[in-house]
């Protein structure tokens, strides 16, 4: 089975604290992806890799970056977290145009 | 920029059908077909191909149009399980290599007894 990890399942931060998201996955996929997920808005895309150091803006990338320096890893970093970037953040992984696999989400709180 | 999907919401009884709807305003490679249940993570349903092909497995079938970058999710005879959130997905072919997968913002349906 396919595996895609996220780090925390719940986070809790404060108002400026730099925040780390990690993800790996275990098929060797070269896609990568991060989304947040607010109720009425579905899924909106921050980043997405598809190969190692390579990276691509989403529609929502403003105040996020995203490092990926092995194939199986790709890390979400909110560098001075903000009150309205509390939401369900999600991790997906991918071969090029099949199927995505999803993770089971950090739900970020910043107080 | 984000699918539109349609309905927002539906609710049905079981054995009724549905239609769920997912148009882009860009050139499509591809559509895919997600299922969310409640505090659980998207699950994969079905991936279309551009090329206009339909696909179905049980009683969920999809269609891509290819020339109106529209497709549909087809819901037939509907069961308790089949509540949920659906997401469409589509991967944009200005993308070049980098394929963009995007979502809608998704379509709640609740199969009633």
């Amino acid at each position: 089975d396919v595996k895609v990890t996220q780090s925390s399942r719940y986070l809790v931060k404060r108002t400026g604290e730099k925040v780390f998201l990690e993800c790996v996955q275990d098929m060797d996929h070269e896609n990568m992806f991060w989304y947040r997920q607010d109720p009425g808005l579905g899924l909106r895309l921050i980043y997405f890799s598809y190969d190692v150091k390579m990276k691509e803006k989403g529609d929502i990338p403003e105040g996020y970056s995203v490092s990926r320096e092995k194939k199986e890893r790709f890390s979400l970093i909110l560098e001075s977290a903000s009150t309205n970037q509390t939401s369900m953040y999600l991790c997906a992984s991918s071969y090029i145009g099949l199927e995505a696999f999803f993770g089971q989400g950090t739900r970020l709180t910043v107080v | 920029q984000q699918p539109v999907q349609s309905p927002q919401a539906v609710i049905l009884r079981e054995g009724e059908d549905a239609v769920i709807n997912c148009s882009s305003s860009k050139a499509l490679y591809s559509v895919h077909w997600y299922r969310q249940k409640h505090g659980e993570a998207p699950v994969f349903l079905m991936i279309l191909l551009k090329g206009g092909e339909q696909k179905g497995h049980d009683k969920i079938s999809a269609s891509f149009n290819e020339k109106k970058q529209q497709s549909s999710l087809y819901l037939t005879a509907s069961q308790l399980s089949y509540s949920g959130t659906y997401f469409c997905g589509t991967e944009d072919i200005s993308s070049g290599s980098a394929r963009q997968l995007t979502f809608g913002s998704g379509t709640q349906l609740t199969v009633l007894p």
